[in-house]
């Protein structure tokens, strides 16, 4: 984390509402990832950015939508047509060049009720 | 395709005793390894990482890894544990398009 920040850490959402969670960097990296955890299932991509104003969809894209308005920014809402809403998300950014490590956010916890 | 495959959900040990958390992986493209802690409620932090050259990588904590291409493995390794250590561990390989796919992590639970 460090330049990543992810708010809130903890939402809590009534079923059939839309929630948006933040994600920010201040490293000025192109790159930003969604992933989505669950217990025993390790992470999993939700949607990825290589560029302003440009994101694609990865595994498990149904239910989420995303914009990159800003390079600093890759907010992803959680929509009524999630099925599962509840886990842990995380927001990463890529440094790019050949090693092109991911580094991740503190994470959201979001519950819906 | 890439895969990654932790095959122990949970390794018990007991403090100071060595550990050894198991990665297999599959990939038909140049192979880029890491391996990420994550301790609990929180995000992941890049342990290590393997990108090319010596196959004996070192990383933080006193953890590391040495990749073995005839056998697909990327193991990681610690010597002797503490209970800080204590958190889950997770595998990834880095595909196509430079996304990454994580195994399903390993519970390392260090025992006083």
């Amino acid at each position: 984390d460090g330049g990543i920040t992810q708010s809130p850490k903890y939402l809590f959402r009534k079923e059939g509402q839309n929630v948006t969670l933040s994600c920010e960097q201040n490293l000025n990296h192109d790159a930003m990832y969604w992933y989505r955890q669950d217990p025993g299932q390790g992470l999993r991509l939700i949607y990825y950015s290589q560029i302003v104003n440009d994101f694609q969809k990865g595994d498990i894209a149904e239910g989420y939508s995303v914009s990159r308005e800003k390079k600093e920014s890759f907010p992803l809402t959680v929509t009524s047509a999630q099925k599962n809403p509840t886990a842990f998300y995380l927001c990463a950014i890529a440094t790019g060049g050949s090693g092109n490590e991911q580094f991740f956010g503190p994470g959201t916890r979001l519950t819906v009720l | 395709a890439q895969s990654v495959t932790q095959l122990d959900s949970q390794v018990p040990v007991f403090e100071e005793a060595p550990v050894e958390l198991r990665c297999n992986y599959s990939s038909s493209v140049s192979v880029y390894l890491f391996w990420y802690v994550q301790y609990p409620n929180q995000g992941l932090q890049l342990l290590l990482k393997y990108l090319s050259g010596s196959t004996l990588v070192k990383g933080i904590n006193g953890f590391e890894a040495e990749f073995n291409k005839s056998q697909t493995s990327f193991h990681l390794r610690k010597p002797s544990v503490h209970i800080s250590d204590t958190a889950e561990y997770f595998c990834a390989v880095r595909g196509a398009t430079n996304k990454l796919i994580f195994g399903t992590g390993t519970l390392l639970a260090v025992q006083p």
